[in-house]
């Protein structure tokens, strides 16, 4: 099994230019996540969703979007971006009963926005 | 979520128990306390997690105390490998409860 597997895994952008991260997961999970993390700090959670068409706002959702048309996809979008963007993003995804073990993250997408 | 307190940094000799502690003093009855690491900017591994009971899987063993107010990750013979950002986190894991709230964490070197 793969788990989690974000595309691509390093990119650079210019200010104002748009691009789309993809998250895939093979495991059935209903709930998927996208998350930053800045250099010497936590994850943050940007966006999620608990099934196939819903999407939610997370801690920090201002310049992205999200969408999970298909049950194994979840892709984050920055529409223009801004050099504050820049961080490495990770995607995860869950099981959502009660006891269940956690979260499977993928390896991350460093981004920078120049 | 209850908020977890850990320590910021801790070495540990190669071949040694690590042991991380983790304090949660104000965790409600139906939350669990799940432990992760990030080995140098990778994804988040996910440990164990655990809600009464002491728990053991083949990575690590948690500790928690009767009172439920903290708890101890064990590495019981840790590895180079094993130097990694450990978090200590508290949330209930029932349907609706999505959010994963990572703070700092305890970063964990392990000496030769």
């Amino acid at each position: 099994n793969a788990g989690v597997t974000q595309t691509p895994k390093f990119r650079v952008l210019k200010t104002g230019q748009s691009m789309t991260l993809l998250c895939a997961q093979d495991m059935n999970h209903e709930y998927m996540y996208w998350y930053r993390q800045d250099p010497g700090m936590g994850l943050r959670l940007i966006h999620y969703s608990v099934g196939e068409g819903t999407t939610a706002k997370g801690e920090v959702p201002d310049g992205y979007n999200v969408s999970r048309l298909k049950k194994q996809n979840f892709l984050l979008g920055l529409e223009s971006a801004a050099p504050s963007q820049t961080s490495v993003y990770f995607c995860a995804s869950s099981y959502p009963q009660r006891g269940e073990g956690g979260y499977t993250f993928g390896s991350g997408t460093r981004l920078t926005v120049v | 979520d209850a908020k977890t307190t850990q320590p910021p940094s801790m070495d540990c000799a190669e071949g040694r128990a690590a042991n991380l502690p983790c304090n949660h003093s104000t965790i409600s009855g139906n939350e669990y306390v799940y432990w992760y690491r990030q080995i140098h900017s990778q994804g988040p591994q996910y440990i164990i997690h655990g809600l009464k009971n002491n728990e053991t899987n083949e990575m690590a063993s948690l500790i928690i105390t009767e009172d439920r107010k903290s708890s101890t990750l064990i590495l019981p013979h840790a590895t180079l490998r094993d130097t990694a950002v450990y978090y200590c986190i508290v949330r209930d894991s029932g349907a609706g409860s999505y959010q994963l709230t990572f703070g700092k964490g305890t970063k964990l070197s392990v000496i030769p």
